[in-house]
C-alpha cells in the first residue's frame, strides 16, 4: 500500500523567508504527485501535479516542487512567502497500477504560518 | 470550472438520526466521486470511491451499512450517515475526477461539518 510522510507539522516563518515542506513517499510503481492547500475556513486547492516529464513543477502563486525519483521525494518550495501562504499544505500520492486501481493518499498536512 | 459543491455546510443532529450530505459536480461531469473524512488537526482519510452507476467502494474499517453511498448521477454524489453517533463527528470532504481511469486530479468540495450530539 502506499503512504505519504510529511516531516514538517508545524512551520513559523517570516515575510519574505524561504519555504521547504518535505513529502516523501512509499510505493515502487508509477506515481502521480500532488500539492494541495488549504487555507483558513476554505477547501482544499491544487497548487502544483506531476505526471511525467519536468521533475521541477511550477504552480500557481509561485509554488514549485521537485520530483526526485530516487528519494522517493516531492518537496514543495517557495523562494519567499508572503502573509497571505499562511495555510496547510498536503501533499498526496495517486499511485497507479494494472486493473484500474487509482487512489488518492494524503500526507499528514503541515500546518505553515506566516508572521 | 471545474466548481464542486457540498449540501449543508454544517449540520448538527441528534444521537440516531440519519444525516445527509450532497456533493455536487457544478461544471463538469464526474465519472467518479470521492467521499473523506478529516479529523481536527489531521489528513483526509478516504472513505469511499463511487462510480455513477455503480455500487461504491469502502476503505477498509468503513462501515458500508452505515455510510451509504448514492451516485445516481454524473454530477450528484451522496453520503447518508446512518443512525448517526458522535464519534460519527467530523468534517466529511467531497472530491470529484473527471475521467476515470486516468491520472486527472480531484477537485474537492468545501466540506461538510457533522455534529452529533
Amino acid at each position: 500500500a502506499q503512504s505519504v510522510s510529511q516531516h514538517n507539522h508545524h512551520v513559523i516563518l517570516s515575510e519574505a523567508a524561504s519555504l521547504e515542506l518535505g513529502c516523501n513517499y512509499s510505493y515502487g510503481g508509477t506515481v502521480n504527485l500532488f500539492w494541495y492547500v488549504q487555507y483558513p475556513g476554505q477547501h482544499l486547492q491544487l497548487l502544483l501535479k506531476y505526471f511525467s516529464g519536468d521533475p521541477l513543477v511550477k504552480g500557481i502563486k509561485g509554488f514549485e516542487a521537485e520530483f526526485i525519483k530516487s528519494k522517493f521525494s516531492f518537496n514543495l518550495r517557495k523562494p519567499s512567502v508572503q502573509w497571505s501562504d499562511t495555510a496547510e499544505y498536503f501533499c498526496a500520492v495517486n499511485a497507479t497500477w494494472k486493473g484500474g486501481g487509482n487512489k488518492l493518499t494524503f500526507g499528514t498536512g503541515t500546518q505553515q504560518k506566516v508572521e | 470550472g471545474a466548481v464542486v459543491s457540498q449540501h449543508p455546510s454544517w449540520v448538527i443532529c441528534k444521537s440516531g438520526t440519519s444525516v445527509k450530505i450532497e456533493c455536487r459536480s457544478l461544471d463538469f461531469q464526474a465519472t467518479t466521486m470521492f467521499w473523506y473524512r478529516q479529523f481536527p488537526k489531521q489528513s483526509l482519510m478516504l472513505m469511499a470511491t463511487s462510480n455513477e452507476g455503480s455500487k461504491a467502494t469502502y476503505e477498509q474499517g468503513v462501515e458500508k451499512d452505515k455510510f451509504l453511498i448514492n451516485h445516481a448521477s454524473l454530477t450528484l454524489s451522496t453520503l447518508t450517515v446512518t443512525s448517526a453517533h458522535p464519534e460519527d463527528s467530523s468534517f466529511y470532504i467531497c472530491s470529484a475526477r473527471v475521467a476515470a481511469g486516468g491520472p486527472h486530479e480531484q477537485y474537492f468540495g468545501p466540506g461538510t461539518r457533522l455534529t452529533v450530539t
